[in-house]
């Protein structure tokens, strides 16, 4: 039973189209995060929730946005892709240790 | 503003011999340090982690790391690498309460040869 479970695991799209990606946690944690990582490895924040309230907002584009409909889904939902938003997106929860999903790596071709 | 400075990018070594990832990390109140593997195509995987009691953190696969807050330091180690160990490492630095997000290194990519 995946703690923290993303889908889809994959996902490639043409530039401009709008896209999700879900994530559930099953942990009973209120808090919840997505990470980009970029080519070069880097895992930077995107959004933080605690207990479906945005907490922070780390200067990510508009076309960006995160919906919590519950305390244990975060998902993310993009408009107009960019080819710069090529990445593996992470989703993650918190309760006294971070837990993370498996990633979704997202191609915009 | 919490940070992690990873300062190595890529570190080659040979399987068997001793390994040591550096990690200083800034943060304004107590830190709690994580060190993440990361393989090829793959999602994290928690090596260890620390909050407090012992400065020296065991962890999986036989890695180590030492917390020493006068240098604001929290090195990886492991005593003799196999060639599985080649991946990418992660040092984060985060709060015990959750109220802040993990703040990552850039990371390290450990190269393994024969």
């Amino acid at each position: 039973d995946t703690a923290v479970s993303q889908t889809p695991k994959y996902l490639v799209t043409q530039m401009g189209n709008d896209k999700s990606i879900k994530c559930e946690q099953n942990l009973g944690h209120d808090t919840m995060y997505w990470y980009k990582q970029d080519s070069k490895k880097f895992l930077k924040i995107m959004f933080s929730y605690n207990n479906k309230e945005l907490i922070i907002n780390e200067t990510v584009p508009n076309r960006f946005s995160p919906k919590s409909p519950d305390k244990a889904h975060l998902n993310l939902h993009i408009n107009s892709l960019e080819l710069g938003d090529s990445a593996v997106y992470f989703c993650a929860s918190f309760a006294r240790g971070y837990t993370f999903g498996s990633g979704t790596r997202l191609t915009v071709v | 503003a919490q940070s992690v400075t990873q300062p190595d990018i890529h570190i080659t070594v040979s399987e068997g011999a001793s390994l040591e990832l550096r990690c200083n990390y800034s943060y304004g109140a107590t830190p709690y340090l994580f060190w993440y593997v990361q393989s090829p195509g793959q999602g994290l995987q928690l090596l260890l982690k620390y909050f407090s009691g012992d400065t020296l953190v065991q962890g999986i696969k036989g890695f180590e790391a030492e917390f020493k807050r006068s240098q604001s330091s929290f090195n990886l180690r492991k005593p003799s690498v196999h060639w599985s160990d080649a991946a990418e490492y992660f040092c984060a630095v985060g709060s015990y309460s959750g109220n802040t997000p993990l703040v990552f290194g850039k990371g390290t990519r450990l190269s393994v040869i024969a």
